[in-house]
């Protein structure tokens, strides 16, 4: 069964600071996504990183996709008020019927 | 249309009722997802459409839960004799081709059994 573990699960930071959001999965997968919820709204797709090595940015958000650790990274540089909502990672395998596991979710408060 | 729609946004129903949940997904997607998001939950997989291909059903937690995709468009999440625990918010996601591209979520609609 494929599991996909975020850490952490909550984080609370200021303005202005980076860090880090880790999406570890179980097995070989093909794809990984990652997806912004804010409360009481639909998942929002932010990233989606295909292959090993993949690393792709957005304004202060920055993905990364290491097959071979089976680790994807979500990266805050400077954090802003704007970007306090709850973070999905997700995966698919082909042989699964690209069925979307998601992680937990990390829900990111950040303080002005 | 614009995004995936999907009605009611919000629907309470007495326990033992059958609910209906409709998605209307992005035009020309080919693949359809249901999902299941419980208060404080993560998201759980219930059932995929893709093109004619017979579905993926394997999500579904029971007998009560079914559903259709009709003309390969418009899909319905049938809740038969609702039960508390069915409580929840039901997304609804569709992509362009199967696994390639990410999925886009509707709106969901958010479920109460009383």
């Amino acid at each position: 069964e494929l599991k996909v573990e975020q850490n952490p699960l909550f984080l609370s930071m200021q303005e202005g600071k980076n860090y880090t959001i880790y999406c570890n999965y179980s097995t070989t997968s093909d794809r990984l996504y990652w997806y912004r919820q804010d409360p009481g709204k639909s998942l929002e797709s932010l990233f989606v990183l295909l292959s090993n090595g993949a690393v792709k940015q957005e304004g202060r958000l920055m993905a990364s996709l290491d097959t071979k650790a089976r680790l994807s990274t979500l990266h805050i540089t400077a954090a802003v008020h704007d970007l306090s909502a709850t973070y999905f990672c997700a995966v698919d395998r082909e042989t699964s019927g690209s069925r979307l596991t998601f992680g937990e979710g990390t829900q990111l408060t950040v303080n002005p | 249309g614009a995004g995936v729609s999907q009605s009611p946004s919000n629907k309470v129903t007495e326990k033992g009722k059958d609910v209906e949940l409709r998605c209307d997904p992005i035009s020309g997607h080919t693949a359809l997802y249901w999902y299941r998001q419980s208060l404080g939950q993560g998201l759980e997989f219930l059932i995929y459409f893709q093109g004619n291909s017979a579905p993926d059903k394997s999500g579904l937690p029971s007998d009560r839960f079914s559903a259709e995709r009709t003309g390969g468009s418009v899909s319905t999440l049938t809740i038969q004799r609702t039960q508390q625990e069915d409580s929840a918010v039901y997304l609804c996601a569709s992509s362009l081709v199967r696994g390639i591209t990410e999925a886009f979520f509707g709106q969901g609609t958010r479920l109460t059994v009383v």
